[in-house]
């Protein structure tokens, strides 16, 4: 869905490094997510949004912060990039308005701390 | 809190075949359970959902079916076709309160021609 973008799409750092992954959506959505996918470990939640001023600790939030700069603008930080955060993270959005409930996915950046 | 368990991890099918995907939930409350598609290399995708308020769900070839007393669902795929090969994602979450989407940990699903 082009309408979610995630930037950057692949990233290799080293530990101890603070890392800025950015999603950006032109759907209009107010909720915002971010996921982290492991294999076997399916999607785990980090941080979700509801709103500008809403921010919310998901399932694994430790080692993490989120900053909801716009409604269309949502950015995950690691603040030391340690090597089990090696994974694929996806940014999502969905729309309380909808009362669909479906979330829209990004593309996913793969990051790879060595 | 929710826990998602799902089943089998992976599953093989002769295209034509059927292919059962079984989730099975902890939280009672639960009212929503979408199933996400996911092609190799590519993002998550909304392939069915159902509400607590319904038993099954059809959508040409995809069905959902829900057992709220046993707190389990079920994704069923007929007459496969080898672009139906990938990963499946079953979720739960309170109904208009995808805050606390909880996803399975998937099942890799090989349609064989």
């Amino acid at each position: 869905d082009a309408d979610v973008t995630q930037t950057p799409r692949n990233r290799i750092t080293k530990t101890g490094k603070r890392i800025m992954l950015e999603c950006s959506q032109t759907k209009g959505h107010d909720r915002m997510y971010w996921y982290r996918q492991d294999p076997g470990l399916g999607l785990r939640l980090i941080y979700y949004s509801f709103d500008v001023k809403d921010i919310n600790k998901g399932e694994i939030s430790d080692g993490y912060s989120v900053s909801r700069q716009a409604q269309a603008k949502f950015s995950l930080s690691l603040e030391s990039a340690i090597p089990n955060q090696t994974a694929l993270y996806f940014c999502a959005t969905s729309a309380w308005r909808d009362h669909t409930d479906t979330q829209y996915f990004g593309p996913g950046t793969r990051l790879t701390v060595l | 809190g929710e826990n998602v368990e799902q089943h089998p991890s992976t599953l093989s099918v002769q295209e034509g075949d059927s292919a059962v995907i079984k989730c099975t939930y902890s939280d009672s409350a639960s009212n929503y359970f979408p199933w996400y598609k996911q092609e190799l290399g590519k993002r998550p995708q909304l392939i069915i959902d159902i509400r607590s308020n319904v038993g099954e769900k059809k959508d040409q070839r995809i069905a959902v079916t829900l057992n709220k007393t046993a707190k389990h669902f079920s994704l069923h795929i007929t007459e496969t076709q080898p672009e139906d090969s990938a990963v499946y994602f079953c979720a739960a979450s309170g109904l208009y309160n995808t805050d606390k989407l909880i996803f399975g940990t998937g099942t890799r699903l090989q349609v064989f021609p």
